[in-house]
């Protein structure tokens, strides 16, 4: 069975704090991994696709690994702004469709 | 319009209503889909369709739940005698086409809450 898990579940950093989030999964013939951010009430909004292991895409403060079991993606000197729930999803060919992990709640404070 | 638009935002019914949520996709993206969320978890996916077929209906909890696109553009999911655990955020979103190379683009969602 398909299966993205995210961690942590929730993280609270100061301003500038830098952190990482982990997106690790197993989605038999997966295609690529997509990078999605969510704020309250709105629609996941795209960030980044990432397609084979090694590959790394950028983003403002936002960076996005890709290696063959898990993706990263690190915050540098993050801002109140940062502040949503960020979603990772891999893609099969097989269905078109997207599978989401958890999601990681991220709070940027003052 | 410029983004996925979904209809109504929130939608409040009893237990046993059916409703109808609608989605209009981006203006000639050919690849639409449904995805439910509940509360603090990431989107699950429902339904796809590609133009006016539905390629995928794996998603779908329940045979309570029917989606169509009959035009290729405009979509509505319906729900027939809702439970109160049909009650999450029903996320629409459109691609150009379907391709790991084109993005899903997800509307605000509608909220649905059964009493």
């Amino acid at each position: 069975e398909d299966q993205v898990t995210q961690s942590p579940e929730a993280l609270r950093l100061q301003e500038g704090e830098s952190s990482s989030l982990n997106c690790s999964y197993t989605v038999s013939g997966l295609r690529g991994l997509f990078w999605y951010r969510q704020d309250p009430g709105k629609g996941p909004e795209f960030l980044f696709t990432l397609y084979s292991a090694g590959e790394e895409k950028e983003k403002e403060r936002l960076k996005a690994t890709l290696t063959k079991k898990e993706s990263f993606l690190h915050i540098t000197a993050p801002k109140p702004e940062d502040s949503a729930t960020y979603l990772c999803a891999g893609y099969k060919a097989a269905g078109n469709k997207l599978t989401f992990g958890g999601g990681t709640r991220v709070l940027v404070k003052p | 319009g410029a983004g996925v638009s979904q209809s109504p935002r929130y939608k409040v019914a009893k237990r046993g209503q059916d409703v109808a949520l609608r989605c209009d996709p981006i203006s000639g993206h050919v690849s639409l889909f449904w995805y439910q969320q509940a509360l603090g978890q990431g989107p699950e996916f429902l339904t796809y369709f590609q133009n006016e077929a539905q390629l995928d209906k794996s998603g779908l909890p329940s045979d309570r739940f029917f989606a169509e696109r009959p035009e290729g553009s405009v979509s509505t999911l319906k729900i027939q005698r809702t439970q109160q655990e049909d009650s999450a955020v029903y996320l629409c979103a459109s691609s150009l086409y379907s391709s790991i190379n084109q993005p899903q683009h997800f509307g605000d969602g509608t909220r649905l809450s059964i009493l």
